[in-house]
């Protein structure tokens, strides 16, 4: 079975600061890794994924994300955030071969001027 | 090109009662999934359906159904609603099925059960 954690619930950041939002995930297959954002009030679009190759993905609005095997991890940075990045983070695994994708339970950015 | 439509935004219904809350996916996109969304316990699968079929079902109880039609408009049907079922529903629609495809989410279905 997978799973996903997100390490931190919520992260207060001042603006022009760097961000790491953490993603922890477990599976006894290949995996598939997605980062999504959601906006007050908005579904979630996505960020960034990493499906295979180079394990840096670059995404949009100057987001990146690492995809560490050996750790697990698949951690999004940012070197720095602004005011409109305040919404809820979402990292989401899916498998080869799998039949649907699981999301974390989220972590909200909150960026302070 | 129009984006994930769900309809209706906001619904309140009382204990017992049943919904249906329907979804229109991206022209093109075979494949609908329906996720719970809830502040305790964050994105929650439901159920995919590509091409008519349910591909997966997540772990709920049967009163939580779907549907999909042949223009892939999908509809999800709660019957004897719960006040536990107060939630965001969205649904997410891509190409083909959900594994390695981005989602695209619509705004979602907020749902009060009083």
């Amino acid at each position: 079975a997978q799973s996903v954690t997100q390490l931190d619930s919520q992260v207060p950041v001042f603006e022009e600061a760097p961000v790491e939002l953490r993603c922890n995930y477990s599976s006894s297959v290949s995996v598939y890794l997605f980062w999504y954002v959601q906006y007050p009030n908005q579904g979630l679009q996505l960020l960034l994924k990493y499906l295979s190759g180079s394990t840096l993905v670059k995404g949009i609005n100057g987001f990146e994300a690492e995809f560490n095997k050996s750790q697990t991890s698949f951690h999004l940075r940012k070197p720095s955030v602004h005011i409109s990045d305040t919404a809820e983070y979402f990292c989401a695994v899916s498998s080869t071969g799998g039949f649907k994708t699981i999301f974390g339970a989220g972590t909200r950015l909150f960026v302070k001027a | 090109k129009a984006g994930v439509t769900q309809t209706p935004r906001y619904l309140i219904k009382t204990r017992g009662q049943q919904v249906t809350l329907s979804c229109s996916p991206i022209s093109g996109h075979r494949s609908v999934s329906w996720y719970q969304q809830t502040p305790g316990q964050g994105l929650q699968f439901l159920f995919e359906y590509f091409s008519e079929t349910q591909r997966n079902k997540g772990n709920f109880p049967g009163r939580f159904s779907g549907r999909q039609f042949s223009n892939s408009r999908s509809e999800m049907n709660v019957s004897t609603l719960e006040l536990g079922d107060s939630a965001l529903y969205l649904c997410a629609s891509s190409l083909a099925p959900a594994t390695q495809e981005t989602q695209y989410f619509g705004p979602g279905t907020r749902l009060l059960v009083l």
